[in-house]
């Protein structure tokens, strides 16, 4: 099976600018989420899609960064504007169900540089 | 804050060795996983472990939980070079509908060939 997907691998902008990730997860995963994860560190949860629905957007700050799942597919991850903490690998993930037993797949992730 | 924690941050062995990786958790949990990320790349799913259940075994790897401990290890037999990664426990402490799974720092294991 075709793995997730994501695109850009790498992106550097300066700070204040704004920045845009997308993600294709597996077919037929109705779970998807997105990570960030600062070097030297394990990814943190920024937000979790159930479909096109929100499951969990607890740690998502909500005055720069955005993200959507139109049709429950393919989803997109926004930044506006962008600070320089925001320099991370931003990685998108997906699992069958929204389960602790149904492990989750990853892509290789965008690795964003904020200067 | 982090629910798992990886010890040792670090860890370099000669290939043919064996490595083992712990991880401490605070809050109980319903089941623990290990993941491995290459440098680069994303992470990969390597072994689940239920609270129930009290060692399992997957090809070279072997896990162990001790939930009265809040512990886990993750044990490498006859490592290679190719093993040299960043592996990553998370714990599942999903309550209700509340789905949770929170990452560790994780450990850098380096095998010299």
């Amino acid at each position: 099976e075709a793995g997730v997907a994501q695109s850009p691998r790498y992106k550097i902008i300066e700070k204040r600018q704004s920045v845009a990730f997308w993600c294709n997860p597996i077919s037929g995963h109705a779970t998807l989420y997105w990570y960030q994860q600062i070097l030297g560190q394990g990814p943190k949860l920024l937000i979790q899609f159930q479909n096109n629905g929100v499951v969990d957007d607890s740690q998502l700050p909500k005055d720069r960064f955005s993200a959507e799942r139109l049709k429950g597919v393919d989803s997109t991850l926004k930044i506006q504007p962008a600070k320089l903490e925001d320099s991370a690998v931003y990685l998108c993930a997906s699992s069958l169900v929204i389960s602790g037993v149904s492990p989750l797949h990853f892509g290789n992730g965008t690795r964003l540089t904020v200067t | 804050s982090q629910q798992g924690e990886e010890d040792p941050q670090a860890l370099s062995i000669q290939e043919g060795e064996n490595a083992t990786m712990n991880c401490s958790y605070k809050t109980s949990i319903n089941n623990l996983q290990w993941y491995r990320q290459n440098s680069g790349r994303g992470l990969v799913h390597l072994i689940l472990i239920r609270s129930n259940e009290r060692e399992k075994h997957s090809g070279r790897l072997r896990v162990t939980l001790d939930t009265s401990k809040k512990s886990s290890s993750l044990l490498i037999t006859a490592s290679r070079a190719a093993d040299t990664a960043s592996y990553f426990c998370a714990t599942d402490t999903t309550r209700g509908s509340n789905y949770k799974l929170t990452f560790g720092k994780g450990t850098l294991l380096t095998v010299n060939p």
